[in-house]
């Protein structure tokens, strides 16, 4: 059972709303990730953590913020949806050379 | 450019057949190969990692095999379940950063019919 927890789990709003999606893990991790998954199609990085205070934007552009306070906790926030950023989002984290990643169940957003 | 092909996009075998799906890479430099299934509104759970010097893994009913020379790896399932309906998705690691940077398949769907 993987110890690595995303909320909400669906969650639907209207355009230009704010949210924030929640990853938390609990197995000591330093590097933490969130990808994007559409139907079909591969996951896209779309911001990483390599520990406390340290992020990086990944390969696919996106108007999501995250921020890493605490080594367990990672979240991500829109500012202002739109319907373009209705998708998958999935968290993840490693803590081993060989860069194995753990994944969270996914949070699937919906924006009208 | 790197990139990670599987085939075939999607697959329907009935209960206890066996099945082998395919992932072809163009990623250099590499560093190691996982399988990866994914069920239904869940995130991906890893199945197995292979590095450059091994050519076969198992995990249970799933074996995974890599053919560093051609860039080919498979994930063959014997006595399919039901349960085993899911996307398995190829990631390949390069070794062009300290994290390694990961390149992911687009998955194959696989349906297990009773």
């Amino acid at each position: 059972e993987a110890d690595i927890y995303q909320t909400p789990r669906y969650l639907v709003i209207g355009t230009g709303k704010k949210i924030t999606l929640e990853c938390s893990q609990t197995m000591g991790h330093d590097k933490m990730y969130w990808y994007q998954q559409d139907p079909g199609m591969e996951l896209h990085l779309i911001h990483y953590s390599y520990g406390v205070n340290s992020t990086e934007k990944g390969d696919l552009s996106s108007e999501s913020t995250v921020s890493r306070i605490r080594t367990e906790h990672f979240p991500l926030t829109l500012e202002s949806a739109r319907p373009s950023h209705t998708s998958q989002y999935l968290c993840a984290s490693s803590g081993d050379g060989a860069n194995v990643l753990t994944f969270g169940a996914g949070s699937r957003l919906t924006v009208l | 450019k790197n990139q990670v092909e599987q085939s075939p996009q999607s697959l329907i075998i009935l209960e206890g057949k066996n099945c082998t799906l395919q992932c072809n890479y163009t990623v250099s430099p590499f560093s190691n190969l996982r399988w990866y299934k994914q069920d239904t509104g869940r995130g991906p759970v890893s199945l197995t990692i292979m590095t450059f010097s091994e050519n076969t893994k198992s995990n249970g009913r799933y074996t995974a095999t890599l053919d560093a020379d051609t860039k080919q790896s498979s994930l063959h399932i014997t006595a399919s379940q039901l349960s085993d309906s899911a996307s398995y998705i190829c990631v390949v690691s390069d070794r062009g950063s300290t994290l390694g940077r990961l390149y992911f398949g687009r998955g194959t769907q696989l349906t297990v019919w009773p």
